[in-house]
């Protein structure tokens, strides 16, 4: 049974600080690492994707991959209120169809 | 617009009457998903499907049908719907199954009684 862990929180961060989500999964096979930001009552969304080891940045986010530790996470900066959402991690194995999600952080950030 | 659409939204049932929730999607993805949400439980695979008349199990499909006859409509069908399959559903499609990004329809939210 392929993995993919988050804390559920809630991580609750002041307007204008940094968030970090942290993720990890049990397959070494996974090639591909996606955040998704679901508010609630929606549907999830794309934030950020990741294929290789290290740092992608577009806008306040940040995604992180260390496919030796199996550990990817999201740094999203100055957050702002409309930042509050669960956000998603999911994970795709190379070569295997299927996408696992993790059950998701909950982000409150506080104005 | 490119989207993807989930049709009904809404949904009150009784055990055992056999429903369809329909997915159709403007894009000419590839691969289509369908997923439940559950507290606690994050979002779980049901089904998926690669291309035209190719679907497989994803992690929970007892319970529950696919077809893909037609490469953008991929309907969930649950003969015999029970209490323990009141949820929340996702249809996703992507183009292709390579670690491309999802797109998600806005969810059907199902009660069975």
């Amino acid at each position: 049974q392929k993995e993919v862990e988050q804390n559920s929180g809630p991580l609750s961060v002041p307007e204008g600080a940094i968030a970090s989500l942290n993720c990890t999964y049990s397959d070494r096979g996974s090639q591909s690492f996606f955040w998704y930001r679901q508010y609630s009552g929606k549907s999830p969304e794309l934030i950020m994707s990741i294929y290789s080891n290290g740092d992608k940045e577009d806008g306040r986010f940040t995604a992180q991959l260390n496919k030796a530790s199996q550990y990817v996470s999201l740094l999203i900066r100055d957050s702002q209120p409309s930042d509050s959402a669960t956000y998603l991690c999911a994970v795709n194995s190379g070569g295997y169809q299927k996408v696992t999600f993790g059950i998701g952080t909950k982000l409150q950030v506080i104005p | 617009e490119a989207q993807v659409t989930q049709n009904p939204r809404y949904l009150i049932t009784v055990t055992g009457k056999k429903l369809t929730v329909t997915c159709s999607q403007n894009m000419n993805h590839e691969y289509m998903s369908w997923y439940r949400q559950d507290p606690g439980l994050g979002l779980r695979q049901i089904y998926y499907s690669m291309n035209v008349e190719v679907t497989d199990k994803g992690d929970v499909p007892e319970g529950y049908k696919v077809s893909r006859k037609e490469k953008r409509n991929f309907p969930l069908i649950l003969e015999s719907p029970s209490p323990n399959q009141t949820s929340l559903y996702f249809c996703a499609s992507s183009l292709s199954n390579l670690g491309d990004e999802q797109y998600f329809g806005p969810g059907t939210r199902l009660t069975v009684t």
